[in-house]
Formats: structure tokens, sequence, C-alpha cells
């Protein structure tokens, strides 16, 4: 079955700087790759989603990059801002498979 | 949480004594999903149902059974509670399958002692 795999588990970034949180999946079936923000104490959300019919999707500060050759995909964080602090968490999954399969999460801390 | 319901949101429980974890639902979504967070391993599937009366088991199911009777109830059962199912649980529901968003609860932080 499928398997992603996150990295870093842990990042910590000026306020202002650029974070980058990396993914990769096994199964080359893989279509749609959504992210999720987590804040504490709260549900994860959903936050942006790409599929692989396209290779980059951007929504204001944030954007996902697919590379379907190396199976890979990654979230880019603009210009970050307190409220990014969260844990993030990446998911994969196939047409048909009924059911996402998470990465590990990435704690994210943006010093102010 | 966009019309989903878990409750309890806190429990304490001892070894050996089942618990139930209910997730209710007003989107009338098709799909439901019981997930467990733990340090070090993110999400991980305990079972999902597609349809009522319909279920399937997720990657660490031993331990747990669910059942769902209506469409907006999804129920998860820890038959005898032991001190590794100490987590946080989530419930999620989709519209159209995993291939598609989930909209997740808020969890319910469970703990056995």
């Amino acid at each position: 079955g499928e398997n992603v795999e996150q990295h870093p588990s842990t990042l910590s970034v000026q306020e202002g700087d650029s974070a980058v949180i990396k993914c990769t999946y096994s199964d080359s079936a893989s279509n749609y790759f959504p992210w999720y923000k987590q804040e504490l104490g709260k549900g994860p959300q959903l936050i942006i989603d790409i599929r692989s019919n396209v290779g980059e999707k951007k929504d204001q500060r944030i954007a996902v990059t697919l590379n379907k050759t190396a199976k890979h995909f990654s979230l880019h964080i603009t210009e970050t801002q307190p409220e990014d602090s969260a844990v993030y968490f990446c998911a994969a999954s196939t047409m048909g498979a009924q059911k996402l399969v998470f990465g590990q999460g990435t704690r994210l801390t943006i010093n102010p | 949480d966009a019309g989903i319901t878990q409750s309890p949101r806190h429990k304490v429980t001892e070894t050996g004594t089942p618990v139930t974890l209910r997730c209710h639902q007003t989107e009338n979504h098709r799909y439901m999903y019981w997930y467990r967070q733990d340090p070090g391993h993110g999400l991980r599937l305990i079972h999902y149902s597609y349809g009522v009366k319909d279920t399937d088991k997720g990657e660490v199911s031993d331990g747990y059974s669910v059942s769902r009777s209506k469409t907006e109830d999804f129920l998860l059962t820890l038959e005898s509670a032991t001190s590794s199912q100490t987590s946080v649980y989530f419930c999620a529901i989709s519209d159209r399958d995993g291939n598609y968003g989930y909209t997740f609860g808020s969890g319910t932080r469970l703990t056995v002692v």
C-alpha cells in the first residue's frame, strides 16, 4: 500500500522568511496530494491540494509543487507570520482508494 | 467544524474497560473515518465507513471496532482499553472518498490509566 514520508519533523524559521516541507510517496498511481494545517487543540484543516495533472498550485502565500517522476511534493510558505505556527500534514491518495495516507507531520514554529 | 462533532472531547478511563467514542455529522457525507494521532506517527487510520453498515479496517484496527447504523453517526469502540490506546482520536468525513478532501472533527483526547 501507499507510504508517505514527511520531512522535517520540526522546522523553525524567522518571521518573514520562507518555509518548505517535503513529502515523498511510494505508489506511482497516487494522484491526489492535500496538505492540512493543525492548530493547537484543533483538528487538521485542508489548506491546499494538488492533483497529478498539475505541477504547481498557489494560494496567496502558500504553494504546493509536485514532481511525479521523483514521487515527491512540497509545501512552500512565503513571508511567514506567527499564525503560520502549527503542525502540517501531507497526504496522498489513489483514485478509488477511499482513504488518505498521511505523513508523520511537521511542527512549524515562526520566531518573531 | 463544518457539521462534524466528536464526543466526548476528553475522557480518562481505566485499563480493561470498554470505551465508545462518537462522531456525528450533519453533512450527509457518505464516508466517515477514524484516525488516531500519536507523536512521531502522524495520523493513522483505524477504521472507515463507506456507507451505512459498510465498514473496513485501517492500518491500526486491532483492539478497535466500529459501527454505523445511521448516515450521521460513526461509533468507535475500544473493546478493552489498554495504555497503548492513549491517544488523540479524530473523526473525518468526506462526500467523495479519500481522493477528495476530508473535514476533520475537533478530536477526542483519551487517556487510559
